[in-house]
């Protein structure tokens, strides 16, 4: 198992550039999520998933569009970069709530916006 | 809506000490609890989790968590820190929408 995988590791885009970060897993989770994590502020949810062809909002959607076509794959696409944008970025995995639970985090992508 | 508090940005531990890093959370209905470490440049990492049963909750390198339930508390423990356990350590609760709500991290060094 590869587990979850995240592509690419760094990115380095210009104001008002889009671009999609690439997540993968292959434990046949249904639950995929995409976080930000920036100093001081932990996690922030930024949009998830419970199955294919299902996304909703988290805490900070504005500026990301997801999709979900497949159970392995949730893609994040940033529209139109800002340098707020700046960040790390994850995505994560799990079984539904009450089969396993525990989330699987990707290596993460270093995301600057300048 | 649901919420996980550390009290302390940064746990500073001489090795082979115990140490202890804090966690206190805000949910409806009975909470599904977890702790990560995240090692610098690297996703976060699952140590332990709470679900139900027993109280005392046995993890990955030696670590333990209790949750105590009157208090809203899940404390991460370990008898004897070591170097290498220096870290950032997230507590987490899930909620029943199937989302995990994150704490702002405790920074955890541990001191030779």
């Amino acid at each position: 198992n590869a587990g979850v995988t995240q592509t690419p590791k760094f990115q380095v885009l210009k104001t008002g550039q889009s671009m999609t970060l690439q997540c993968a897993q292959d434990m046949n989770h249904e639950y995929m999520s995409w976080y930000r994590q920036d100093p001081g502020m932990g996690l922030r949810l930024i949009h998830y998933s419970v199955g294919a062809g299902i996304t909703d909002q988290g805490e900070v959607p504005n500026g990301y569009n997801v999709s979900r076509s497949t159970t392995e794959d949730f893609p994040l696409r940033l529209l139109s970069a800002a340098p707020s944008q700046t960040s790390v970025y994850f995505c994560a995995s799990s079984p539904p709530r009450g089969k396993g639970d525990e989330q699987f985090f990707g290596p993460g992508t270093r995301l600057t916006v300048l | 809506a649901q919420s996980v508090a550390q009290p302390e940005d940064q746990v500073n531990v001489a090795e082979g000490n115990p140490l202890t890093v804090k966690c206190t959370y805000s949910v409806s209905g009975n909470p599904y609890l977890f702790w990560y470490v995240q090692y610098p440049n690297r996703g976060l990492q699952f140590l332990l989790k709470y679900i139900t049963g027993d109280n005392l909750v046995k993890g990955s390198y030696g670590f333990e968590a209790e949750f105590n339930k009157s208090q809203t508390s899940f404390h991460l423990k370990k008898p004897s820190a070591l170097v290498s356990d220096s870290a950032l350590y997230f507590c987490a609760v899930r909620d029943h929408g199937q989302n995990f709500v994150f704490g702002p991290g405790t920074r955890l060094s541990v001191l030779p």
